[in-house]
């Protein structure tokens, strides 16, 4: 059964420009979340997905937004690249609607850099 | 406001001794409870999970954690480190209802002496 797959695994963007990162969950699987990682602030969660409904939303501008497709794929967007925005962005996906009793199962990243 | 703790930022323990990883949550309710770990430039892989069912969890590659209510911990434990153990783990709570997204500790990097 194949994981959660993320594109691509590395990225290096300017200042200014905007940027798609993608995540194809495990199979059957219809829930999608998104979570960005640095350093100095640990894993912070973005949103997340169910049925192609945005259900929650973590606390980032409005330039980081997000989509879900009917076969549950889904992608976030960055616009207006900040250097701050460098980070690895990682998707994890989960059977059930609300992921308790389940888990989630996590991708290998996209790590972003922006210049 | 939910929150996890995790109270060590950094362990060291000897190859073959005991690990211990503590990690403490604020809740008015139990939440779900997972540990997670990640090796460098890796994604997160879960280890365990807890959901309201037996307090004493059994995860992958030894690894177990104790749900205390009373004290509000998830410590993780392990009877003997192995190398292949050095790694950062991260404590995460699910609480579920209208907040279902995961809140994460600040991780623990397990260092393991030859």
């Amino acid at each position: 059964k194949a994981g959660v797959t993320q594109t691509p695994r590395y990225l290096i963007k300017t200042r200014g420009q905007q940027v798609t990162l993608s995540c194809s969950p495990i199979s059957g699987h219809r829930s999608v979340s998104w979570y960005q990682q640095t350093p100095g602030q640990g894993l912070q969660f973005l949103f997340e997905y169910f049925s192609e409904t945005q259900r929650n939303k973590g606390n980032f501008p409005g330039r980081f937004s997000g989509r879900q497709f009917s076969n549950s794929r889904s992608e976030m967007n960055v616009s207006t690249l900040e250097l701050g925005d460098s980070a690895l962005y990682l998707c994890a996906s989960s059977p059930s609607g609300t992921g308790t009793f389940y888990g989630y199962t996590f991708g290998s990243g996209t790590r972003l850099t922006v210049v | 406001a939910q929150s996890v703790t995790q109270l060590d930022s950094h362990v060291s323990v000897s190859e073959g001794t005991p690990v211990l990883l503590r990690c403490n949550y604020s809740s008015s309710y139990s939440p779900s409870l997972f540990w997670y770990v990640q090796h460098p430039n890796k994604g997160l892989q879960l280890l365990l999970k807890y959901t309201s069912a037996a307090t004493l969890v059994k995860g992958i590659n030894g690894f177990e954690a104790e749900f205390k209510k009373s004290e509000t911990s998830f410590h993780l434990t392990k009877p003997s480190a192995h190398m292949s153990d050095a790694a950062e783990y991260f404590c995460v709570v699910n609480y579920g209802g209208a907040t279902n997204k995961l809140i994460f500790g600040t991780g623990t990097l397990l260092a393991v002496q030859p």
